[in-house]
């Protein structure tokens, strides 16, 4: 069936560090794939998303390419903040219409 | 534009009792899901509505859990009885298209559930 797998965390960094996040995917067809991140006591926010082979999303410093020789979809940033620290949610949606499959999300806790 | 609307934030019940929650998604989103979100883990799809049929409730567990969305606008979702391991927030979402244009989904903010 379709799954998203994600590195477990939690993920902590000083200021500036470069971030990586590793997500893979097994889907059938082509899916479209997305990260989303969840700020304490918010709600879910679309970070970013991909929705073909080798294109790039990017939003607020972060960015992730969908790759589908290795069926994944990385998510990294070059210097984060503190206010980056938040739990961050691959996830993929296998065709239109159906519902977004997430993975078990990763917690990032950056600090000064 | 008024985001999904969820009510209410928090609810604590016993485990035995039964509890409803309701989800008023974005004007025009034809499209309304319901998933849980245990501690710890990613959201996990309960149903998927597409206006007011069901087009998804496999993960559903219907002995206990019933949702509807009546008129094809707002939705419930009811745990009856409710067991321990229900804890966990309920995350409604909905999606749709205006002038063939895919906007997405929309999260509310979600119903935090403890039962003790």
């Amino acid at each position: 069936g379709n799954s998203v797998t994600q590195m477990e965390g939690p993920v902590t960094l000083s200021e500036e560090a470069f971030l990586t996040i590793n997500c893979t995917y097994t889907a059938t067809g082509y899916p479209s794939l997305f990260w989303y991140v969840q700020y304490p006591g918010e709600g879910l926010q679309l970070l970013l998303k991909a929705t073909k082979a080798d294109d790039k999303g990017s939003n607020k410093g972060f960015e992730a390419t969908y790759r589908k020789e290795t069926t994944s979809f990385h998510l990294e940033k070059g210097s984060v903040q503190v206010s980056d620290s938040a739990v961050y949610f691959c996830a993929l949606r296998y065709q239109a219409g159906t519902a977004l499959i997430f993975g078990k999300g990763t917690t990032l806790s950056v600090s000064s | 534009e008024a985001g999904v609307a969820q009510s209410p934030r928090y609810k604590i019940i016993e485990k035995r009792q039964s509890v409803a929650f309701w989800c008023n998604p974005i004007s025009g989103h034809a499209t309304l899901y319901w998933y849980q979100q245990i501690l710890g883990q990613g959201p996990k799809l309960l149903i998927q509505f597409q206006n007011n049929g069901v087009v998804d409730d496999s993960q559903l567990p219907k002995d206990r859990f019933s949702a509807e969305r009546l008129k094809g606008v707002d939705s419930t979702l009811k745990i009856q009885p409710a067991k321990l391991e229900d804890s966990a927030v309920y995350l409604c979402a909905s999606s749709g298209l205006k002038q063939g244009r895919d906007y997405g989904y929309t999260f509310g903010s979600g119903t935090r559930l403890t039962v003790v």
